[in-house]
């Protein structure tokens, strides 16, 4: 167990429909990651909140936003769905600002699967 | 932006033998990750690599952090049943504030025939 929760674990929803995912970092986190991964794909990162704020931006559509609130849990939020939407979203934490010589690693969360049909 | 490539997207090795996957990135990294996905799993993280040449094992598994800082590989000696999964190597991302995130090779995927 990472520590990092995600809701829902599965998701099933038509096009054109819009939907939010939702994230719990580990205790004490305060970076939140969102990456994409489709099938036979990599981890595309999304983006990434510190303590709050927007810190970082991937290949994020314009058709997704995410935000982190105070508790630091953080939302993905998904609208108006295409069937190429349809991956695994991962959402990780990390203490600091991963990536620095010292900042150690990301948490992964088990996922959500998101199908649109 | 900053772009990590990993080779082989696939390995098909028998159970025994040793695997190798390779990380390349177009630009000098201040350190590198490598992360393990099983099949239906999230991605956990092996190991960290900071120093240029630097070599870090774990039982069976080594990792290595080229001298030029670009590239990287991880090495695994008489593949088991359970090393079955996808290899991630990861590179920090940069902004003009600084190390956010990391941005993922598109891994290796082992698989192993009994």
């Amino acid at each position: 167990d990472s520590g990092v929760t995600q809701t829902p674990k599965h998701l099933i929803t038509a096009t054109g429909q819009r939907v939010t995912l939702r994230c719990s970092p580990r205790s004490g986190d305060l970076s939140v990651y969102w990456y994409q991964q489709s099938l036979d794909q990599g981890l595309q990162f999304l983006i990434q909140y510190y303590n709050g704020e927007e810190r970082a931006k991937g290949n994020i559509l314009e058709r997704f936003s995410a935000q982190q609130f105070p508790d630091l849990h953080s939302e993905l939020n998904l609208s108006s769905l295409e069937l190429g939407d349809s991956a695994l979203y991962f959402c990780a934490s990390s203490v600091g600002l991963a990536g620095g010589p010292n900042t150690g690693e990301l948490f992964f969360g088990e996922g959500s699967r998101l199908t649109v049909l | 932006g900053q772009q990590v490539m990993q080779i082989p997207q696939y390995q098909h090795v028998q159970e025994g033998e040793d695997f190798t996957t390779y990380c390349n990135s177009s630009t000098t990294l201040s350190n590198i990750q490598w992360y393990k996905q099983r099949p239906g799993g999230h991605p956990v993280f092996l190991i960290q690599l900071v120093k240029s040449g630097e070599v870090k094992k774990q039982k069976r598994l080594t990792f290595q952090f080229g001298e030029a800082k670009k590239n990287s590989s991880l090495h695994i000696t008489a593949t088991q049943t359970t090393d079955v999964g996808t290899y991630f190597c990861a590179g920090p991302m940069y902004s003009g504030g600084g190390a956010d995130g990391l941005t993922f090779g598109k891994g290796t995927h082992l698989i192993i025939q009994p």
